[in-house]
């Protein structure tokens, strides 16, 4: 059972371009969940999705981020004009259906974004 | 503001001994979890104790949590050289689906 897979792995991107990173969940989870970690920090939660649906978007900067988790394929976060603030590292978590309360997340290995 | 804060930011031990990291918390919760990320990595989930239990073990870890104070431990016995990473607590913040992360303890086990 493949873990939570993330790509690219590492992404540079010089102001002003698009970033758009993906995530996989492991096998047979349905919630998403997208954090950011700037260096020597903690992670600070972004955005919650399950499938075709944003829940809970309360970490996500009101300009130039968004996601989505289609039906079919991976969970996107698209960063737009990127700045250099936005250089950081971006994980990814899975959990299978809510049963109630919080279940375990599982992360993904992380995309490193570098904005020149 | 900062849901779960650990203490000591940094801690430095002699392979062998034993690491005590600390994690306080500000509001209720249902459940709190602790997470380990060697550098430049993704996070592995270690171990997650329920608001209604107040210690759990898992091979050569144990957790423990206060609710009336707020605040857990995580005790990582006969330390390796492997266990050198950030530890990180985080709470569910009282039924939120996202989990709210400290800002970790980074451990050092010299050889």
């Amino acid at each position: 059972n493949a873990g939570v897979m993330q790509n690219p792995r590492h992404l540079v991107r010089r102001r002003g371009q698009e970033a758009r990173l993906r995530c996989s969940p492991m096998k047979g989870h349905s919630h998403v969940y997208w954090y950011r970690q700037l260096p020597e920090e903690g992670l600070k939660f972004m955005v919650y999705l399950q499938k075709e649906n944003i829940i809970d978007e309360s970490g996500m900067p009101k300009e130039r981020f968004s996601a989505e988790f289609p039906k079919e394929g991976p969970s996107i976060l698209r960063i737009q004009q990127v700045v250099r603030g936005d250089s950081a590292a971006y994980f990814c978590a899975s959990s299978p259906p809510l049963q109630g309360v919080q279940e375990t997340q599982y992360f993904g290995p992380g995309t490193r974004l570098l904005v020149l | 503001s900062q849901q779960g804060e650990e203490d000591p930011q940094a801690l430095s031990i002699q392979e062998g001994e034993n690491a005590t990291m600390n994690c306080s918390y500000k509001t209720s919760i249902n459940n709190l979890q602790w997470y380990r990320q060697n550098s430049g990595r993704g996070l592995v989930h270690l171990i997650l104790i329920r608001s209604n239990e107040r210690e759990k073990h898992s091979g050569r870890l144990r957790v423990t949590l206060d609710t009336s104070k707020k605040s857990s431990s995580l005790l990582i016995t006969a330390s390796r050289a492997a266990d050198t990473a950030s530890y990180f607590c985080a709470t569910d913040g009282g039924g939120a689906q996202k989990l709210v992360f400290g800002q970790g303890t980074r451990l050092t086990i010299n050889p």
